[in-house]
């Protein structure tokens, strides 16, 4: 049964190119979850999605920021013209239905190192 | 001030002892609290879940919620050196926003 699925795991970037990244949600899953961590601090939460739906996008940055999550194939968070400040690692994570709905599961993460 | 307050430590504890890590909270619609473990540059891994308050024990884990004071405890017995990691307090409100809310995390290391 695999878990969260990220890719890729590390990614290097020069200040004003395109990062995308990857999220494939534990089977079975339809619920994803984005986060970032920066250095020494807790993970943040950006944006909430299901299949072909944005729920929750209350903590992702108005600006160069987006997510998805298509009907077919993983979740990508895409972040144009990145900034130094962008050098995060980023965590997705996934739940289900049912009772523990409320319980995620996190990937290993990417590792967005801009330069 | 942040909605969770969790100390950074570091927490140094030798083998064996009991350990206890706490996070405080502001958000009264808070209803889920986890525990989550995360080693260096890896993804957090959720340790314990809880609804409301009580006692959830699992093995050598036992959390513990208080809503009335606005705490929550994660208690680890006979600690080891694996057990050697930074612990995340995270909860979630009861409803469609169901983004967690994570403290900043206390940085655990048990001693041989």
């Amino acid at each position: 049964n695999a878990g969260v699925m990220q890719n890729p795991r590390h990614l290097v970037r020069r200040r004003g190119q395109e990062a995308r990244l990857r999220c494939s949600p534990m089977k079975g899953h339809s619920h994803v979850y984005w986060y970032r961590q920066l250095p020494e601090e807790g993970l943040k939460f950006m944006v909430y999605l299901q299949k072909e739906n944005i729920i929750d996008e209350s903590g992702m940055p108005k600006e160069r920021f987006s997510a998805e999550f298509p009907k077919e194939g993983p979740s990508i968070l895409r972040i144009q013209q990145v900034v130094r400040g962008d050098s995060a690692a980023y965590f997705c994570a996934s739940s289900g239905t049912g009772d523990h709905q409320e319980t995620q599961y996190f990937g290993p993460g990417t590792r967005l190192l801009v330069l | 001030q942040k909605e969770v307050e969790q100390d950074p430590g570091p927490l140094s504890v030798p083998e064996g002892a009991i350990v206890s890590l706490n996070c405080t909270y502001s958000n009264s619609a808070f209803q889920y609290f986890m525990w989550y473990r995360q080693y260096s540059r890896k993804g957090p891994e959720l340790l314990m879940y809880t609804y409301s308050s009580g006692n959830k024990e699992d093995g050598r884990f036992t959390a513990q919620v208080d809503k009335s004071s606005k705490y929550i405890s994660l208690f680890i017995r006979d600690s080891q050196p694996s057990d050697s990691a930074t612990y995340l307090c995270a909860m979630s409100a009861r409803g469609g926003r169901r983004a967690l809310t994570f403290g900043s995390g206390t940085r655990l290391q048990v001693q041989p």
